[in-house]
């Protein structure tokens, strides 16, 4: 099934920047379109930005379109997300996760807290 | 955009009970609906998707179906280990979304 391993979060000020990765192991991301999901402390599931196989087309959720930046690097097998000009309401848990068949997300990664406070 | 509304909200039930939790969308998805089982301070995980398959590994228990704009997850003897938070999610072309969640806890 294959392992996600989720990094890189922490504690920012408003405005600042992050960068998240996200390790795949045991299959080849670079046969996959990947997404990152988050989820605000006892808050549901969002959606938040995705990237297709060769990293030529990616989306973003309105919240975090032009702040935030999805890529891929395939020799590393590694998801990243760019997060600048970080708000108080990005906090959350970051997920990272493959698509399957254009439809469900499976397996997922165990998240990564980005809390943004001064 | 495709919006996805789960009911109920939160849910009080015993182990053993039967338990169904209904996931409506906003416009016609086929069956391109999915379920995600998410444990307290755990990542989500996938049930159950195109409505009704279940994923390899997961209880017989857990069974989903519908088609269009409706749809359901059903546990047919809740366990112990089933206390928890389920999602609703479906995929369309650029966007996919979530349904708010269900909370199952213990009556």
């Amino acid at each position: 099934e294959g392992q996600l391993v989720e990094s890189g979060g922490g504690l920012v000020q408003p405005g600042e920047s992050l960068r998240l990765s996200c390790a795949v192991s045991g299959f080849n991301m670079s046969n996959y379109w990947m997404h990152w999901v988050r989820q605000a402390p006892g808050k549901g599931l969002v959606w938040v930005s995705r990237i297709n196989i060769p990293g030529t087309n990616v989306a973003y959720a309105d919240s975090v379109r032009g702040r935030f930046t999805i890529s891929r690097d395939t020799a590393k097998n590694t998801l990243y997300l760019q997060m600048n000009s970080l708000r108080s309401d990005d906090t959350a848990v970051y997920y990272c996760t493959r698509e399957m068949f254009l439809n469900w997300f499976d397996p997922w990664g165990q998240g990564t807290l980005v809390t943004v406070s001064s | 955009d495709i919006q996805m509304t789960q009911s109920p909200s939160s849910l009080s039930a015993s182990v053993g009970d039967r338990v169904t939790i209904t996931c409506r969308a906003s416009q016609r998805i086929n069956t391109f609906l999915n379920w995600y089982q998410q444990k307290a301070g755990k990542a989500p995980a996938l049930l159950i998707y195109d409505a009704s398959t279940l994923k390899s590994g997961v209880p017989s228990r857990f069974s989903g179906s519908g088609s269009g704009t409706e749809f359901t997850l059903t546990i047919s003897s809740l366990q112990r280990e089933d206390f928890a938070t389920y999602y609703c999610q479906q995929y369309n072309t650029y966007s996919p979304a979530f349904g708010q969640g269900t909370k199952v806890e213990i009556k």
